[in-house]
Formats: C-alpha cells, structure tokens, sequence
C-alpha cells in the first residue's frame, strides 16, 4: 500500500524566510511518481511539480526548488523568501507509473506566511 | 488554454436528498478521476475512469455511483446524502492513463448538506 506523510501540520514564517516543508512516502513499487500541489484559500489544487522515481536530479523553479531523496524516500519542498501569497495548504502525493491507481496524498501541510 | 469544468461550483442539499456534479474534462485527455475533500482533509479518492469504462475504485461509498460518458465528461450521483458528505469534490483529467502525468484539477464543487 502507498502512504504519504507530512508530519508539519501547520508552519508560520515572516516574510522573506525560507521555509522547507517535509514528505516521507512508502510505496512497494520500483517505479512512480511523486507530486506537489499548492491549495490556496480560494480551494483549487494547484499543480506545481511531478518527479518520477528515476530521476533524483534536484529541481529549482524560481523560489521554488525539491529535493528528491530516494535512500530516504522523502521528496522535500523549499520555498525562498517566502511572500504572503505563498500562504496556502500544501500537498504532496504519490501515484504509480500505470495510470491506473490515483494519487495518494498526505494531509497536507498549512503555511502561514505573515507580512 | 482549456482547463477542467466542474459544475456546480457550490450546491446545498437537505439530508436525504440526491445531488449529481458533472465534470467536463479538457478536451482529449482520457481519463477522469473523482475525489472527495472533507474539511480539513486531503483529498481522497473515490473513482476513476478511462476510455469510459470504470479503471479504480478508491472509498466511494454504495450511495454514490458514476459514470464516464461518449464525449468523455463525467457524472457523480450522489444519493440518500448524509451531513458527513459535505465536502469538496474535486474532478481532475489526464491524457493516457498509462503514462501518469499530470493530473489536471477542476476548481471543485462544495456540496453542502443540512
């Protein structure tokens, strides 16, 4: 069975800190993806990155950047010089390769980012 | 660029009653998924569907039903509704349900039950 956790239930930082949110999974399949996405107040889930299991290759996307580990199956995500507008829930979840079995999320973890 | 259309955005039942949301996914993908998000919770999943057949089945309780249809937008009935349905339900849609990529999200549709 596939389990997500994301032990920080609730971080609050000052503006322009940066901020590494945790994700820990368990899966018994060799091959699959890992994803986080961004729920802001309004309630739609934002995509914000898919890595698959082979590639362990650190990724930056502005502010953003993910540290794939695989030794320690975590897949953690980092923001620099947070902003308010980066205040949301956000998810980190787990699929397999077919397709066929949806995404497993953890439970999210709540950002406050305070100006 | 087309996005998932999930209708009703926000739809208030009385206990007892049946509700049906319709999710329209972007055009071409294949491939729709349900997902049910209580408060305070992660999303979970509830069903999915690929070239209009049933392809999993996550929590979805007997009382709800779904299907996918020809022009690939899909239905989620929900009957003899409980408090404890109240919650987001989220539609999302892909392309190849063998190539997991990214599962695109509709906006949600809050059901709420009194």
């Amino acid at each position: 069975a596939q389990k997500v956790t994301q032990a920080q239930t609730e971080i609050s930082v000052v503006e322009k800190e940066d901020v590494t949110l945790d994700c820990v999974y368990e899966t018994r399949d060799t091959t699959y993806y890992l994803f986080w996405y961004k729920q802001p107040p309004s309630g739609e889930l934002v995509f914000l990155i898919r890595r698959n299991s082979f590639d362990e290759q650190n990724e930056i996307s502005g502010r953003y950047s993910w540290n794939f580990q695989k030794s320690t199956s975590s897949f953690n995500f980092t923001i620099t010089a947070s902003q308010v507008v980066d205040s949301a829930v956000y998810f980190c979840a787990l699929s397999d390769l077919t397709g066929r079995r949806a995404l497993t999320f953890g439970s999210g973890t709540r950002l406050q980012v305070q100006p | 660029a087309a996005g998932v259309i999930q209708s009703p955005r926000h739809l208030i039942k009385e206990k007892r009653e049946t509700a049906t949301l319709k999710c329209y996914p972007i055009p071409r993908h294949d491939t729709v998924y349900w997902y049910q998000q209580g408060p305070g919770q992660d999303p979970q999943f509830l069903i999915s569907f690929y070239e209009k057949m049933q392809s999993d089945k996550g929590s979805i309780p007997d009382r709800f039903s779904a299907q996918q249809f020809s022009d690939y937008h899909s239905e989620l009935n929900m009957s003899s509704l409980e408090l404890g349905d109240s919650a987001l339900y989220f539609c999302a849609s892909s392309l190849d349900s063998f190539y997991n990529g990214e599962l695109f999200f509709g906006e949600g549709s809050r059901l709420t039950v009194l």
